[in-house]
């Protein structure tokens, strides 16, 4: 069974709006945490990473929040634009393997 | 800078026929080589990994294998499709086997039985 989950399967947001995804997962012994993004028809497209021994990290327009305490990660995008739209996806890893939830679909209003 | 390569994009085969899915990647030595399905509306399922050539781990149970020949090149086969098997296949590479490296991804094989 998947060890990770997303709170919402749907996400809508007026364009220039800010995005929160939200990702549970269970496993306390994973130490690193990946966002990727999958448009329709692609691969899933590696967006940003998180250690465990950090509680946040900024990209480009893009920050992950880490809680070690509740086991949750969450995606923050600023000022989404129509090329925000896709199937966000957070993954665990332990050691090599990857366990995925099942995304959250994220559709950006003009 | 490094790429992964998938062929075919779409593949439509009949029940009971072979199977042979290809992933290369280029531009890193030594990566780390996987397989997954992804059903449609869901996470990826890990089917295979791959930490050096002739090495092989499976994840799950099915009638797929997988086989490294060189360094570089992944392939995913079945001898006899079943319908179940139809999904989108992926491939992912990672660097340096044991650490924290994300996986990147190819742009996947669309598989439908017949």
């Amino acid at each position: 069974g998947e060890s990770v989950g997303l709170h919402l399967p749907t996400l809508s947001v007026q364009e220039g709006d800010n995005s929160i995804i939200n990702c549970a997962y269970s496993n306390s012994a994973s130490d690193y945490f990946i966002w990727y993004k999958q448009e329709s028809g692609k691969g899933p497209q590696f967006i940003i990473d998180i250690r465990s021994n950090m509680d946040k990290r900024q990209g480009q327009r893009v920050t992950v929040l880490l809680n070690k305490t509740v086991k949750h990660l969450s995606l923050q995008i600023a000022a989404t634009q129509p090329g925000d739209s896709a199937v966000y996806f957070c993954a665990e890893n332990n050691d090599y393997k990857l366990s995925f939830g099942a995304g959250t679909t994220v559709t950006v209003r003009a | 800078s490094q790429t992964i390569h998938q062929w075919p994009a779409t593949l439509v085969q009949p029940v009971g026929s072979p199977l042979s899915l290809e992933c290369t990647v280029e531009g890193t030595s030594n990566p780390n080589l996987y397989w997954y399905r992804q059903a449609a509306g869901r996470g990826l399922q890990l089917l295979f990994y791959s930490v050096g050539i002739g090495q092989i781990s499976s994840e799950v149970p099915q009638n797929l294998s997988a086989s490294r020949p060189q360094d570089r090149q992944f392939i995913l086969s079945s001898k006899k499709l079943l319908l179940s098997d139809s999904g989108f296949y992926l491939c992912a590479w990672s660097a340096l086997h044991g650490t924290n490296q994300p996986q990147h991804f190819g742009d996947g094989t669309r598989l439908s039985i017949l």
